[in-house]
């Protein structure tokens, strides 16, 4: 299993330029996430879908926009980059919660954007 | 989501049993407590959850006090492939739960 795959893994932008990270996954997961982490912090949460055509903020939403147009896809778009959103963005899923399920979330390798 | 408190770091000697603590004093009845940890720079990795009775899987074990305001992630026997950063997560269930990072802890383990 593919599991939980970004693209692209590396990218340089220009402020200003637009871009898009795509999120796959092969787990049927109902719940997708997108995360943020800057150097020595932990993970913020952007943007997160508990279902397709569903989509909330999280804690550091502004500057991104999303889309779960189809189940195993989470896109997340950057407008207008800035140098403010050079980091390592990681995409996750999984299952809700709840009976036999754990909840645990999936994640995929990490996409690393730069913004100069 | 309830917040948590960890140390920043600890060290650990290789084959010994690593204990990384976690202070969730406000954590409410239907929040479990989750354990994910970060090798270098790849993605968390799940390592295990519960309630309020420990729980143990082939990674780890994990000691939740009865008040449910702090627990124990336990490595039995650490190796230099446990260094990593550890998060300690409190969550609820239901459909719109999420899971929120700290800092975690980095554990560094040593010949």
């Amino acid at each position: 299993n593919a599991g939980v795959t970004q693209t692209p893994k590396f990218r340089v932008l220009k402020t200003g330029q637009s871009m898009t990270l795509l999120c796959a996954q092969d787990m049927n997961h109902e719940y997708m996430y997108w995360y943020r982490q800057d150097p020595g912090m932990g993970l913020r949460l952007i943007h997160y879908s508990v279902g397709e055509g569903t989509t909330a903020k999280g804690e550091v939403p502004d500057g991104y926009n999303v889309s779960r147009l189809k189940k195993q896809n989470f896109l997340l778009g950057l407008e207008s980059a800035a140098p403010s959103q050079t980091s390592v963005y990681f995409c996750a899923s999984s299952y809700p919660s709840g009976g036999t399920k754990t909840g645990e979330l999936f994640f995929g390798e990490g996409s690393r954007l730069t913004v100069l | 989501d309830a917040k948590t408190t960890q140390p920043t770091s600890m060290d650990c000697a290789e084959g010994r049993a690593a204990n990384l603590p976690c202070n969730h004093s406000t954590i409410s009845g239907n929040e479990y407590v989750y354990w994910y940890r970060q090798i270098h720079s790849q993605g968390p990795q799940y390592i295990i959850h519960g309630l309020k009775n420990n729980e143990t899987n082939e990674m780890a074990s994990l000691i939740i006090t009865e008040d449910r305001k702090s627990s124990t992630l336990i490595l039995p026997h650490a190796t230099l492939r446990d260094t990593a950063v550890y998060y300690c997560i409190v969550r609820s269930t239901g459909t719109a739960s999420k899971l929120t990072f700290g800092t975690g802890t980095r554990l560094q383990v040593t010949l």
